[in-house]
């Protein structure tokens, strides 16, 4: 079946380390996005890629960064510079003239 | 950039009707989104509008007035497990998807 894999489900990492992220899709679709979820709050966007080699900063992007060297693949780096880096993270991903973006579940990491 | 405003909760009975608003700022304008979000899980694509008018799917219908910079969500005939978070989201010609800040909706029985 075709869908956005994220992964792993929970995260747990030691404040000051790099921690990367990942998102997957077989949807064959052309952009892809990370978003931040913190409790009771809405999603902000990090980054977002229209295309393979190609990605953009979104309204909370600093401490991050990301990568698209293949479709398929969106990783999301979480660094030290990234002040309060615990929270809920979304990938999702959207076709061309698709109205629809279609999610992952989720990664859930706590810094410690 | 984009800014988009809902009420943070609503809480309607079952059985009835409620109607979760949203107004947006954005340059671009491509289309609004919404998208359901029960506690601890993903979003999920209800509605979409690019043009003026009403959508209907099911019990949800979404409207949308371009010249307003505004759109509702309406649901019908409410059920209990209708309650979760509501976000509405507006899509720019980059592609750029920014969400609001949700509408929390509780159905009471």
């Amino acid at each position: 079946d075709g869908g956005i894999t994220q992964s792993p489900k929970y995260l747990f990492r030691k404040e000051g380390q790099n921690v990367t992220l990942s998102c997957e899709q077989n949807l064959n679709h052309d952009a892809m996005y990370w978003y931040r979820q913190d409790p009771g709050q809405g999603l902000r966007l990090i980054y977002y890629s229209q295309i393979v080699n190609d990605f953009q900063k979104g309204d909370i992007a600093e401490g991050y960064s990301v990568s698209r060297e293949k479709k398929e693949s969106f990783p999301l780096t979480v660094t030290s510079a990234q002040k309060n880096p615990t929270a809920f993270y979304l990938c999702a991903s959207t076709g061309q003239g698709n109205t629809e973006a279609f999610f992952g579940q989720g990664t859930r990491l706590t810094v410690v | 950039g984009q800014s988009l405003e809902q009420p943070s909760e609503v809480t309607a009975v079952e059985g009835a009707i409620v109607q979760i608003n949203c107004t947006y700022q954005t340059s671009g304008f491509y289309g609004l989104s919404w998208y359901q979000q029960h506690d601890g899980g993903a979003p999920t694509f209800l509605s979409y509008n690019a043009l003026d008018g009403l959508e209907e799917t099911g019990r949800f219908s979404s409207f949308l007035s371009r010249s307003d910079s505004y759109g509702y969500l309406l649901l019908q005939e409410l059920q209990m497990k209708d309650s979760a978070s509501y976000f509405c989201a507006v899509r720019d010609q980059s592609q750029k998807v920014t969400f609001g800040t949700g509408t929390k909706l509780q159905v009471i029985p």
